[in-house]
C-alpha cells in the first residue's frame, strides 16, 4: 500500500531562517507522482509542485527548493529565508497513475505545521 | 484557469438534517472529481471518487448511504451528508481532474473547502 510519512509534526523558526520539511514515501509502483501542497489558515490547498518518478532533478522556485531522492524514497522541501507568510501546514502527497486513465488518487501525509515568527 | 469552487464555504446545521455541498469546475470539464474529509489538525482523507454518469467509488470505511454523491454533469459533483451528526463535523474538500489529457491533464485541482458544523 502507498504511504507518505511526514515525521515532523510542527516546526518553529524565526524569520529568515532556512527550514527543511521532510517527506518519505512508500510505493510499489514504478510510475508515480509526488506533490507538495500548502494549506494556510484559510484552509484552501495551494499547489506547490508536482514531480514524476522519472525526474530526479532538484527544483528551485524562488525561495522554495525540492530534493527528490529515489534511493531513499524522499522528497524534501526547503524554504530559504523563511517569512511569516510561510506559516501554514504543508502536505506531501503521493499518487499513482494508470495508463490512459490518469491519476487514481492522492495519498496525503499527516502534514507539517510551520510557524515562522518575526 | 483550473478553478474549482465549492458551495457553501461553511454551514451549520442541526443534528439529523441533511446537507448538500456542491463542487464545480469553473473553466474545465471534469469527468472525475474527488471528495476528501479533513478533521481538525489532521490530514486529508479521500472519501470517494465521483465519476460523471456513473456511481461513485467509495473508500473503505466510508458509508455510501450516508455520504451521497451525485456527478450529473461534467462540471458539477455534489456531496450530501444525510442525517448529519456532530461527528460528521469536518472540513470537506473536493478536487477535480481536467479531462484534457495534455499538459495539466493529470493534475487534481482543489476547491476551497466547506466547513460543516453539526450541532
Amino acid at each position: 500500500a502507498q504511504k507518505v510519512t511526514q515525521a515532523q509534526t510542527e516546526i518553529s523558526v524565526v524569520e529568515k531562517e532556512d527550514v527543511t520539511l521532510d517527506c518519505v514515501y512508500e510505493t510499489r509502483d514504478t510510475t508515480y507522482y509526488l506533490f507538495w501542497y500548502k494549506q494556510p489558515p484559510s484552509g484552501e490547498l495551494v499547489f506547490l509542485i508536482r514531480r514524476n518518478s522519472f525526474d530526479e532533478q532538484n527544483e528551485i522556485s524562488g525561495r522554495y527548493s525540492w530534493n527528490f531522492q529515489k534511493s531513499t524514497s524522499s522528497f524534501n522541501f526547503t524554504i530559504t529565508a523563511s517569512q511569516v507568510v510561510d506559516s501554514a501546514v504543508y502536505f506531501c502527497a503521493l499518487s499513482d497513475t494508470r495508463p490512459n486513465t490518469g491519476f487514481q488518487k492522492l495519498v496525503f501525509g499527516t502534514g507539517t505545521r510551520l510557524l515562522v515568527s518575526p | 484557469g483550473a478553478v474549482v469552487s465549492q458551495h457553501p464555504s461553511w454551514v451549520i446545521c442541526k443534528s439529523g438534517t441533511s446537507v448538500k455541498i456542491e463542487c464545480r469546475s469553473l473553466d474545465f470539464q471534469a469527468t472525475t472529481m474527488f471528495w476528501y474529509r479533513q478533521f481538525p489538525k489532521q490530514s486529508l482523507m479521500l472519501m470517494a471518487t465521483s465519476n460523471e454518469g456513473s456511481k461513485a467509488t467509495y473508500e473503505q470505511g466510508v458509508e455510501k448511504d450516508k455520504f451521497l454523491i451525485n456527478h450529473a454533469s461534467l462540471t458539477l459533483s455534489t456531496l450530501t451528508v444525510t442525517s448529519a451528526h456532530p461527528e460528521d463535523s469536518s472540513f470537506y474538500i473536493c478536487s477535480a481532474r481536467d479531462n484534457n489529457l495534455g499538459g495539466r491533464g493529470n493534475e487534481q485541482f482543489f476547491g476551497p473547502g466547506t466547513r460543516l458544523t453539526v450541532l
